[in-house]
């Protein structure tokens, strides 16, 4: 069956690196997927990655994919108190169902 | 704005009523899909509608049914309402089978 697993938390310093991992079931999936939640706000795509890609980078945003052992990071550089959210990863088998992971809440301390 | 539209953005009843939420999907998206959003349980998948019809079913109670309209906009349907249903629904679209999901702010249900 389909399953997405993430950590439910993690803290970092203004600053620092942030790396968020997810692991995933379904080694069918077209597309890996980060979404944002922001308090009181609906889920905003971040980045996404196609299952043939081991790496995609847009500005502060680092993917990486090791589709052999089914695991998603999401690094976050010089992360920012405003990159404080509610991060999920989600796999999409296209056509199928979009399944989300429990989400990873980033808190950035001062 | 991700030009998908919830309604209502909260709402507040009584255990043993019912209610509808509606979606309204971006322009020309014929993929819409229903999540509920717990404190304690992240984000569960509802259901799927493609151009009207159901294409897929996840965790939704027998309580709850939902349809997508020919104009494409679409209502979840929650009864016999419990304490426990006070949840975010969210409603999310996408032009086809594939890509990226654009999703609604939500409705916040709250049973009293």
């Amino acid at each position: 069956g389909e399953d997405v697993e993430q950590s439910l938390f993690l803290s970092v310093r203004e600053g620092d690196s942030s790396v968020i991992n997810c692991t995933y079931t379904d080694s069918s999936s077209t597309y890996l997927y980060w979404y944002k939640q922001e308090p009181g706000a609906g889920l905003q795509l971040l980045t996404y990655i196609f299952s043939n890609m081991d790496m995609k980078q847009d500005q502060r945003l680092t993917v990486l994919l090791n589709k052999k052992d089914k695991h998603l990071s999401l690094r976050i550089a010089d992360t920012q108190t405003g990159d404080s959210a509610i991060y999920f990863c989600a796999e999409d088998n296209y056509g199928q169902n979009f399944v989300f992971g429990p989400g990873t809440r980033l808190s950035v301390l001062p | 704005d991700s030009g998908v539209t919830q309604t209502p953005k909260h709402l507040i009843t009584a255990t043993g009523q019912r209610v509808t939420l509606r979606c309204s999907p971006r322009s020309g998206d014929l993929s819409v899909y229903w999540y509920q959003q717990s404190l304690d349980q992240g984000l569960q998948f509802l259901i799927q509608y493609y151009n009207g019809e159901e294409r897929a079913k996840g965790n939704i109670l027998e309580r709850f049914s939902a349809q997508q309209f020919p104009d494409l906009h679409s209502e979840l349907n929650l009864s016999s309402l419990e304490l426990g249903d006070s949840a975010l629904y969210f409603c999310a679209s996408r032009s086809g089978l594939g890509g990226e999901l654009f999703f609604g702010e939500g409705s916040r249900l709250t049973v009293l």
